[in-house]
């Protein structure tokens, strides 16, 4: 069974730009989770998409935003991109939704804003 | 206010040590996850618990509801167990702890 894959893995932009990141998750999950991890702030929860559906949400500006397509693939997107937005992006999926679920992260997108 | 401290955040044993990485939470949860990051970021999942204690291999998580209290422990600790381990707890969101590095030395 093929695990979690994200696409780009590595990718450079400049402030003000916006940028769109992919998850795709293993076959048969439904739940997508996106995670942004910098070495000052550790993990922080992003979003979590279920059944096309936002479910949950974490503590991040409008700029960061999601939508999860009826495969199960989700996207995610940073608009006006910032210094500080350069980090480790990781998503995760599992069967159900809510974090109750064993979770299985993909390798990440590492994001540089220059 | 974090909602989940982990100790230690820095950690070195021998080869063979029993290590014990401890967690605390401040929110209800519905589960509390053990994460592994190697390095370069991959995550791998080891434990989700909601009650009790669950063994793989070497590895045991235990978790204490009323206390708010987790621990992971590592018996006969091998190099190849060197990695950040994560204690994450689901709420109304996912939060985490600042991870704890490992090194263990041959």
């Amino acid at each position: 069974k093929a695990g979690v894959t994200q696409t780009p893995r590595y990718l450079i932009k400049t402030r003000g730009q916006q940028v769109t990141l992919s998850c795709s998750p293993i076959s048969g999950h439904r739940s997508v989770s996106w995670y942004q991890q910098t070495p000052g702030q550790g993990l922080q929860f992003l979003f979590e998409y279920f059944s096309e559906t936002q479910r949950n949400k974490g503590n991040f500006p409008g700029r960061f935003s999601g939508r999860q397509f009826s495969n199960s693939r989700s996207e995610m997107n940073v608009s006006t991109l910032e210094l500080g937005d350069s980090a480790l992006y990781l998503c995760a999926s599992s069967l159900t939704s809510g974090g109750t679920d064993e979770q299985f992260f993909g390798p990440g997108t590492r994001l540089t804003v220059l | 206010k974090n909602e989940v401290e982990q100790s230690p955040q820095n950690l070195t044993a021998q080869e063979g040590e029993f290590i014990t990485i401890n967690c605390s939470y401040s929110v209800g949860i519905s589960a509390l996850h053990w994460l592994q990051q190697h390095p370069g970021g991959g995550i791998v999942s080891l434990f989700m618990l909601s009650s009790g204690k669950k063994k793989h291999g070497r590895l045991i998580a235990t978790i204490n509801i009323q206390e708010k209290h987790s621990s992971l422990h590592i018996t006969a600790s091998h190099p190849r167990d060197s990695a950040v381990y994560i204690c994450a707890v689901t709420a109304t969101q996912f939060y985490f702890g600042t991870g704890t590095s490992l090194t263990v030395i041959p």
